[in-house]
């Protein structure tokens, strides 16, 4: 069974601080996928990484992937208020077929401070 | 943007009735899913559907689940005896191969 977590669970930051949220998952995939969720909203596609070692930049938010380590890091730049939100990581285990089921991860509540 | 569209918002329904969770995918979109998100939990997959077919389904999806693409748009999810623990936000998703998913508002399902 593929397990996928995340940590921290929960962030709390100051504006213009740095941080990295964990994303590790226990199965092989080269497919992995960052989410964003606002209370009571639904979930914002923010990056795909499909290859070992993809690198994908938007804004203040950087995330990558090491399939060898089955790892993937959200890295945030000097956060801002509006960054404030739940991220998901979330892992397609197969290889070859499209369209199939995301395992997500826990989520990491982050809150930016002013 | 083109966006998946759920119906409806908010859904109450008495324990043991059946409930219809609607969904319009995005319109070129070929692969369409259902999760579901219990409050303050993460997102669990429950069902994908492909070619007319559930191409694959979570232990979640028992057969009290159903799918059915009745027509060319829409994408339904039927659970025919709700029970307590069914209280979940539900989420339809669509994609394109293996891009990402895209996820519609949700529909909040409150069990009484």
């Amino acid at each position: 069974e593929l397990k996928v977590e995340q940590n921290p669970l929960f962030l709390s930051m100051q504006e213009g601080k740095n941080y990295t949220i964990y994303c590790n998952y226990s199965t092989t995939s080269d497919r992995l996928y960052w989410y964003r969720q606002d209370p009571g909203k639904s979930l914002e596609s923010l990056f795909v990484l499909l290859s070992n070692g993809a690198v994908k930049q938007e804004g203040r938010l950087m995330a990558s992937l090491d399939t060898k380590a089955r790892l993937s890091t959200l890295h945030i730049t000097a956060a801002v208020h509006d960054l404030s939100a739940t991220y998901f990581c979330a892992v397609d285990p197969t290889r070859y077929n499209a369209g199939n089921m995301l395992t997500f991860g826990g989520g990491t509540r982050l809150m930016v401070k002013p | 943007e083109p966006e998946v569209t759920q119906t409806p918002s908010h859904q109450v329904t008495q324990m043991g009735q059946e409930v219809i969770l609607r969904c319009v995918p995005i319109s070129n979109h070929l692969y369409f899913y259902w999760y579901r998100q219990i409050l303050g939990q993460k997102v669990e997959f429950l069902v994908s559907f492909y070619n007319n077919e559930i191409s694959e389904k979570s232990e979640i999806f028992d057969d009290q689940f159903s799918v059915e693409r009745p027509d060319g748009s829409n994408f339904t999810l039927k659970i025919r005896s709700t029970k307590l623990e069914d209280s979940a936000m539900y989420f339809c998703a669509s994609s394109v191969s293996a891009q990402p998913q895209h996820f519609g508002d949700g529909t909040r399902l409150s069990i009484l």
